[in-house]
């Protein structure tokens, strides 16, 4: 069965610096996808980013960059210049490629970006 | 384009009864996923509808029941409620079965 793993319940940072929020997962398969989801207090689960586990090139998308370490089943999200927009509860997610649409997700992370 | 809507808001039931939650797909969007969100965890996945036909489900009783419909919208059904069935219950559409899935505001779901 897979699983994920994010060791971080709580995360601070302070405006305009960067944070990195970790994301461990377990899996056999070789045909997977991983996202980043936040959901901020509004409670709408928004897609952050995604990465197809085939493509070597980590994903990016503006502030939000992940390192993705097929071997060691890391998947990190970074955020640069961080805003106080970004304060919200952080998911890391994972979906088996050969078994349709079911996304496993991780506890959580709980990140406060302080001005 | 018409992102994921769910009613109601929110609900307030009692142990034993019926209800139903409703969902309606962002356009061009075929598949509608459904989730249970317990206070301070992750999403849990409960199935999912691939044109109108289940694609998946995970590990939850039978009284957890869904529909998809022609325009693929969705309804979640739950029978025989339980107090810890009081969660956040969200729905997301996606283009297809694998695509990215893009949540609605959830319902929260309250049984006394």
């Amino acid at each position: 069965a897979q699983t994920v793993t994010q060791s971080q319940p709580e995360m601070s940072v302070q405006e305009a610096e960067t944070v990195t929020l970790s994301c461990t997962y377990d899996t056999s398969e070789n045909n997977y996808y991983l996202f980043w989801y936040k959901q901020p207090p509004s409670r709408q689960m928004i897609l952050v980013i995604r990465q197809e586990a085939y493509k070597q090139q980590n994903a990016t998308e503006n502030r939000f960059s992940v390192n993705f370490q097929k071997a060691a089943k890391s998947f990190s999200l970074k955020i640069s210049d961080s805003q106080l927009g970004d304060t919200a509860m952080y998911f890391c997610a994972f979906m088996n490629g050969n078994q349709g649409g079911k996304l496993i997700f991780g506890q959580g992370t709980e990140l406060s970006v302080k001005p | 384009e018409t992102g994921v809507t769910q009613s109601p808001t929110h609900l307030i039931k009692t142990r034993g009864q019926q209800v139903t939650l409703r969902c309606s797909s962002q356009s061009g969007h075929n598949t509608v996923s459904w989730y249970q969100q317990a206070l301070g965890q992750g999403p849990q996945f409960i199935f999912q509808y691939y044109r109108e036909e289940e694609n998946g489900r995970g590990n939850f009783p039978p009284r957890f029941s869904g529909l998809q419909f022609p325009n693929y919208s969705s309804e979640l059904n739950v029978n025989a409620l339980e107090l810890d069935d009081s969660a956040l219950y969200l729905c997301a559409s996606s283009l297809d079965s694998q695509g990215p899935q893009h949540f609605g505001d959830g319902t929260r779901l309250s049984i006394l």
